[in-house]
């Protein structure tokens, strides 16, 4: 069972246009959601979260927005660059009860110089 | 050291062997997991420590996994009479404490042939 789903799993992008990754979860009791970066061969890499006591979270070219009702969290890339090209995660977790984070299947972005 | 560091980094083994992963955590950071990432899918919560705590191993696919961690240091992840399904990029990761943000390593990739 998906609690966290990432229906997209790819996406591409000009350089400069802006990239949105969408992410949808099931469980109420998530509070706390992350975005993860992950180039081949790699380990994922923290790049943002957000606590569901915020709508929106923004670092540098990249913003976490948070709709509660709808369960729905997207990443916004502006402008996108061809190193931001790379497997997306999106991660969720209950501060206040589970013991680990909830990941969806990750998107792939290809920024396309 | 300044990451999580995983070793061996790529291991080949013949069906029916059993395996050990490694695991080496941020210094001071009290919470270890251990996910997985198969061919084309999301990364799969295996188990998680915390301090001294009895550890999660609700993840755990079968019997043929186990891991211990001593103390708050090294983690080791056995999989005893591999199988091919087990083929997949196994990934450590920690945190300063239980919820907070996850830094992964670089993962151990297990191939069984």
């Amino acid at each position: 069972d998906q609690q966290v789903k990432q229906n997209s799993p790819s996406l591409s992008v000009q350089e400069g246009r802006i990239s949105i990754l969408n992410c949808d979860y099931t469980n109420s009791m998530f509070d706390y959601f992350l975005w993860y970066k992950k180039y081949p061969a790699e380990g994922p890499t923290f790049l943002i979260s957000i606590s569901s006591i915020k709508d929106k979270n923004e670092d540098g070219r990249f913003t976490v927005f948070l709709n509660k009702s709808a369960k729905h969290l997207s990443l916004h890339i502006v402008p996108s660059q061809p190193g931001d090209s790379a497997v997306y995660f999106c991660a969720a977790s209950s501060q206040t009860g589970a013991n680990n984070l909830f990941f969806g299947t990750g998107t792939r972005l290809t920024v396309i110089p | 050291g300044a990451g999580v560091s995983q070793s061996p980094s790529n291991k080949v083994t013949e069906k029916g062997k059993d395996v050990e992963l490694r695991c080496d955590p941020i210094s001071g950071h009290t919470a270890l997991y251990w996910y997985r990432q198969r061919l084309g899918q999301g990364l799969e919560f295996l188990i998680y420590f915390q301090g001294n705590s009895a550890p999660d191993k609700s993840g755990l696919p079968s019997d043929r996994f186990s891991a211990e961690r001593t103390g708050e240091s090294v983690s080791t992840l056995t999989i005893q009479r591999t199988q091919q399904e087990d083929s997949a990029v196994y990934l450590c990761a920690s945190s300063l404490f239980l919820g907070n943000t996850i830094y992964f390593g670089e993962g151990s990739w297990l191939t069984v042939v």
